[in-house]
């Protein structure tokens, strides 16, 4: 799975967008980007993911950039309740049955405080 | 409501004192897992499941043991917890197909002394 590398913290004005950015220059042409969440100790919650194309849902917005070596997650209207650590993770869909399947390998992520 | 539960939340136990850690989730996923969350060292899978009667070794299972004889349910047992295995552990499922969106539960913190 390709490495990446996020800012380790980021402050935010509540109702303001947080723009969050991942940068994954080993990337594979079968490899996803997935943000995923973790409020204070709670379970981690996944997010969004995109291959290539932007995505959004009700959530948020994921832009990839064309050469898909970095993305930026975006809370359009930060709350307080965002206020946790953010994780970007790259990895490839896999095989049901393989070794890997389902693993998702969080690194340190980004601690996003939005402030009033 | 779709949910993935663990019991107990909260545990203190002692070194040697056998105990399990209950999981169980309602979506009828095959696939379930075990994490543990460590300062400095982020999630770090145990063990995880298949489908029932099928698991496997995930990075780091030493000290640890599972079962899957349901769907539902993914039980990790610790036969003789030491002090190095106080930890925060999360159990997940996903659904076959979907490997990228994990439903994981709300944590056990469990201390041993």
């Amino acid at each position: 799975d390709a490495k990446t590398t996020q800012p380790p913290s980021m402050d935010c004005a509540e109702g303001r967008a947080a723009n969050l950015p991942c940068n994954h220059s080993t990337i594979s042409g079968n490899e996803y980007v997935y943000w995923y969440r973790q409020i204070h100790s709670q379970g981690p919650q996944y997010i969004i993911h995109g291959l290539k194309n932007n995505e959004t849902n009700e959530m948020a917005s994921l832009i990839i950039t064309e050469d898909r070596k970095s993305s930026t997650l975006i809370l359009p209207h930060a709350t307080l309740r965002d206020t946790a650590v953010y994780y970007c993770i790259v990895r490839a869909l896999s095989v049901a049955g393989g070794t890997s399947y389902g693993k998702l390998t969080f690194g340190q992520g980004t601690i996003l405080t939005v402030h009033p | 409501e779709a949910q993935v539960t663990q019991n107990p939340r909260y545990l203190i136990t002692v070194t040697g004192k056998k105990l399990t850690v209950t999981c169980s989730q309602n979506m009828n996923h095959e696939y379930m897992s075990w994490y543990r969350q460590d300062p400095g060292l982020g999630l770090r899978q145990i063990y995880y499941s298949m489908n029932v009667e099928v698991t496997d070794k995930g990075d780091v299972p030493e000290g640890y043991k599972v079962s899957r004889k349901e769907k539902r349910n993914f039980p990790l047992i610790l036969e003789s917890p030491s002090p190095n295995q106080t930890s925060l552990y999360f159990c997940a499922s996903n659904p076959p197909g979907q490997s990228y969106e994990q439903y994981f539960g709300p944590g056990t913190r469990l201390t041993v002394t």
